[in-house]
């Protein structure tokens, strides 16, 4: 079945530096790809939309310059948290829908869990 | 990863109805949650209900939680066409959401005006 690769699955960090997370589809070619941020006993925040070529959507709230999204290709997406601060600790996890995403289940990815110090 | 069921896969009714989906999952959790993803958009949290609640209503959404029988319940009330969607259910497992939610297959819901 349609895999989705999530690196890291965790990170530890320290504030001011950036990190960059990337989610890969496997064995399909992911149009589109989905951010979710998601703190403890909560529930998955959409952050942003990000379509193959062109500039992601960020959802009401979500700061784009500090989360730069890029997706390069139909098989490659990366969030990257920049000058990331103790409050951006959180788990991060990407979805991805294919070409035929009407028929397709959600496809996502383990998750990273970002600690910042 | 996907786990748990929901049911029907699929499920056309006609605007002004009520529309019912079901949820079962496997293991302990500390709560549900439901989701709903419009075409070719990312998921939409709707309610999360907590493993000592039984029963949470927002608007036209109600949903059950029977913890004994390891299965909820999402009742959409006087349908209109806008909830036209997937809706998915997710659990967080008992231990902390460390390993993140573990979603369902969901239901394809249409509504018919």
């Amino acid at each position: 079945g349609a895999v989705v690769s999530q690196h890291p699955s965790w990170v530890i960090c320290k504030s001011g530096t950036s990190v960059k997370i990337e989610c890969r589809s496997l064995d399909f070619q992911a149009t589109t790809m989905f951010w979710y941020r998601q703190f403890p006993k909560q529930s998955l925040m959409l952050m942003a939309t990000s379509n193959e070529g062109s500039k992601a959507t960020y959802e009401q709230g979500v700061e784009k310059d500090k989360f730069l999204i890029n997706h390069a290709s139909l098989t490659l997406s990366t969030l990257t948290v920049t000058s990331a601060h103790p409050e951006d600790s959180s788990f991060y996890i990407c979805s991805a829908v294919s070409l035929d995403w009407y028929n397709s289940p959600l496809h996502f990815g383990n998750g990273t869990r970002l600690t910042v110090t | 990863s996907q786990q748990g069921e929901e049911d029907p896969q699929a499920l056309s009714i006609q605007e002004g109805e009520n529309a019912t989906m079901n949820c079962s999952y496997k293991t302990s959790i500390n709560n549900l949650q439901w989701y709903r993803q419009n075409s070719g958009r990312g998921l939409v949290h709707l309610i999360l209900i907590r493993s000592n609640e039984r029963e949470k209503h927002s608007g036209r959404l109600r949903v059950t939680l029977d913890t004994s029988k390891k299965s909820s319940s999402l009742l959409i009330t006087a349908s209109r066409a806008a909830d036209t969607a997937s809706y998915f259910c997710a659990t967080e497992p008992t231990g902390g959401g460390a390993d993140g939610l573990t979603f369902g297959k969901g239901t394809h819901l249409i509504i018919q005006p």
